[in-house]
């Protein structure tokens, strides 16, 4: 079966600019988290969505924000871009269900997003 | 303090021995706790899972957790050179936010 994809897989942006990522998940999973990973900071939780509702959010400012549709697709966008948010953006897709079907997340291969 | 401590490593393990990682987690509630296995340049893959107290084995890899004293543990047998790579523990918070460690960076030595 196909896995999740996140487009597109490099990007290259100026800042002050906003950008849109995707990822489409594994068919039948409804939960999609993203993830921020930098060499320093490792694997940062931005935020979670489950049937088109946010379950959870990490700290991160309100220029990161995201959504998912009704076929479990999602979409994070960054605006007004600064240079420290270059990183590799990981989306990671599940059942999203509960203990003791939590099979744990599969990841997408990211978007390596350069601030220039 | 940290959601989830790992010791960052690197950590060097000759070829054959048991490789042992570790990593603490700091909310009690906790229930559910993964290991990811990451190259280089990759994505992060599922290795294993456990949500019970004691161990759990999957071929040459073993995940030990205790509750009462919040860690989780992965032991690898027979390390291969193959299994170089950055280990990420994960532990589910609350309603299915994963959070990750650090990660432990692992080296099998030929």
């Amino acid at each position: 079966k196909a896995g999740v994809t996140q487009t597109p897989r490099y990007l290259i942006k100026t800042r002050g600019q906003q950008v849109t990522l995707s990822c489409s998940p594994i068919s039948g999973h409804r939960s999609v988290s993203w993830y921020q990973q930098t060499p320093g900071q490792g694997l940062q939780f931005l935020f979670e969505y489950f049937s088109e509702t946010q379950r959870n959010k990490g700290n991160f400012p309100g220029r990161f924000s995201g959504r998912q549709f009704s076929n479990s697709r999602s979409e994070m966008n960054v605006s007004t871009l600064e240079l420290g948010d270059s990183a590799l953006y990981l989306c990671a897709t599940s059942w999203g269900a509960s203990l003791p079907d939590n099979y744990g997340y599969t990841f997408g291969s990211g978007t390596r997003l350069t601030v220039v | 303090q940290k959601e989830v401590e790992q010791n960052s490593g690197p950590l060097s393990v000759p070829e054959g021995a048991i490789a042992s990682l570790n990593c603490t987690y700091s909310d009690r509630g906790s229930q559910s706790f993964f290991w990811y296995r990451q190259y280089s340049g990759k994505s992060p893959e599922l290795i294993m899972f456990i949500y019970s107290n004691g161990d759990k084995e999957d071929g040459r890899f073993t995940a030990q957790l205790n509750k009462a004293s919040q860690y989780v543990s992965l032991l690898i047998r027979d390390s291969q050179p193959s299994d170089s790579a950055t280990y990420l523990c994960a532990v589910i918070q609350g309603a299915q936010k994963l959070v990750f460690g650090q990660g432990t960076r692992l080296t099998i030595n030929p």
